[in-house]
């Protein structure tokens, strides 16, 4: 199957610095990706809708300000939590769709976020 | 409620024994996806079953869906220890552009 690699896997930042989360898709290309956040014990919550050159789509209640997505390449989506706060510590999954004709979405590991 | 609840929240089963999972949705999808998530880690792509399909098999994975009643059940058959995980239904609706709207997942205990 489809390979989808986060980085990085775990991080750990200092409330109020920005930290970056990488969603890479080895061995296709994407055109789409979504960014989920999860918190302990609980369901995926869809944040953003990453489209390969051009605007991300939020979800209703995401802040755009706060969490930054750049899908500048077909294989690459970044999410840029800005200001962190023990708050958004969380877990932070990418997924991406290998092309339109599918429906299946590959997943990456998640990258795990604690802001103390 | 939200789109995509699992139910039971949570399982626990003997090695050998079967194991089934329930999803019950609200709005009419394209496509019905379950998903399988170690602890901590990410998710994997178990089985996706359409609108226009009533059952579908993949080794020891049997779905069902039943738009009638907007549901779907996840029989996982002669389970395995490694079988130990949080499963999630998730609906895809839309364009092209597929979004999935997950359940709350049921964590699966299988004791060996």
């Amino acid at each position: 199957g489809a390979v989808v690699s986060q980085h990085p896997s775990r991080v750990i930042c200092k409330s109020g610095t920005s930290v970056k989360i990488e969603c890479r898709s080895l061995d296709f290309q994407a055109t789409t990706m979504f960014w989920y956040r999860q918190f302990p014990k609980k369901s995926l919550m869809l944040m953003a809708t990453s489209n390969e050159g051009s605007k991300a789509t939020y979800e209703q209640g995401v802040e755009k300000d706060k969490f930054l997505i750049n899908h500048a390449s077909l294989t690459l989506s970044t999410l840029t939590v800005t200001s962190a706060h023990p708050e958004d510590s969380s877990f932070y999954i990418c997924s991406a769709n290998r092309d339109s004709r599918t429906d299946t979405q590959y997943f990456g590991p998640g990258t795990r976020l604690t802001v103390l | 409620s939200q789109q995509g609840e699992e139910d039971p929240q949570a399982l626990s089963i003997q090695e050998g024994e079967n194991a089934t999972m329930n999803c019950s949705y609200k709005t009419s999808i394209n496509n019905l996806q379950w998903y399988r998530q170690n602890s901590g880690r990410g998710l994997v792509h178990l089985i996706l079953i359409r609108s226009n399909e009533r059952e579908k098999h993949s080794g020891r994975l049997r779905v069902t869906l039943d738009t009638s009643k907007k549901s779907s059940s996840l029989l996982i058959t002669a389970s395995r220890a490694a079988d130990t995980a949080s499963y999630f239904c998730a609906t895809g609706s839309g364009g092209s552009n597929y979004k999935l709207t997950f359940g709350k997942g049921t964590l699966l205990t299988v004791n060996p």
